[in-house]
């Protein structure tokens, strides 16, 4: 258990629905950042906060998915209108803000299937 | 888009020998990361390795660092069947980018008892 704790772990959802994931990060922790990884593949990055400021966007993210963290605590990550190709699984990670850089803490993943 | 590009993207060895897995980047890095995945499951953090450092150990794990090939490559000795798993090194470009990480494609190693 790394502390950063992810629900649901699993999501099935007719495509067309909207889903919300949540993250809880390690308490202390600045940074939380949310990844994409698809089957084989290594994580994509999507979006990050720095405490409550969402920071940067991928492009990977379309106007479908909003993602917030208010009050610098927990996040949600919302996708409207799924379509198949949203299927994959989603990593929140969160880490200290350091010139040096640090390591980042990542959750479990929520599955998502979109049928 | 993948800066981070793993070779082998498959291993598979016996318990008790070593694993050497290989990544290669393109652009300049603050710290290079490697993360170890189990089937399905979230990424643990394995090592970190500096820009200004060119080898790191931990247990063992092996790390070297080469920014002038931009490579790193991770050395897992007297392996065990525990160790199956995927290996993603990531690469943090500092506080410009806010210092996500950009993965590598991964290395699928396989200990075979």
């Amino acid at each position: 258990d790394t502390g950063v704790s992810q629900n649901p772990r699993h999501k099935i959802t007719k495509r067309g629905q909207n889903v919300t994931f949540r993250c809880d990060p390690i308490s202390e922790h600045n940074r939380l950042y949310w990844y994409r990884q698809t089957l084989g593949q290594g994580p994509e990055f999507l979006t990050y906060f720095q405490n409550e400021a969402q920071l940067e966007k991928s492009r990977l993210l379309s106007d479908r998915f909003s993602a917030e963290r208010p009050k610098g605590s927990f996040s949600t990550l919302e996708i409207q209108r799924t379509e198949q190709g949203d299927s994959a699984m989603y990593l929140c990670a969160s880490s200290l803000r350091g010139e040096r850089g640090t390591e980042a803490f990542f959750g479990q993943g929520t599955r998502l299937t979109v049928v | 888009s993948q800066q981070g590009e793993e070779d082998p993207q498959a291993l598979s060895i016996q318990e008790g020998e070593n694993a050497t897995m290989n990544c290669s980047y393109k652009t300049s890095i603050n710290n290079l990361q490697w993360y170890r995945q189990n089937s399905g499951r979230g990424l643990v953090h394995l090592i970190l390795i500096r820009s200004n450092e060119r080898e790191k150990h931990s247990g063992r794990l092996r790390v070297t660092l080469d920014t002038s090939k931009k490579s790193s490559s991770l050395l897992i000795t007297a392996s065990r069947a525990a160790d199956t798993a995927s290996y993603f090194c990531a690469t943090d470009a500092g506080e410009t980018s806010g210092s996500r990480l950009t993965f590598g494609e991964g290395t699928q190693l396989t200990v075979n008892p």
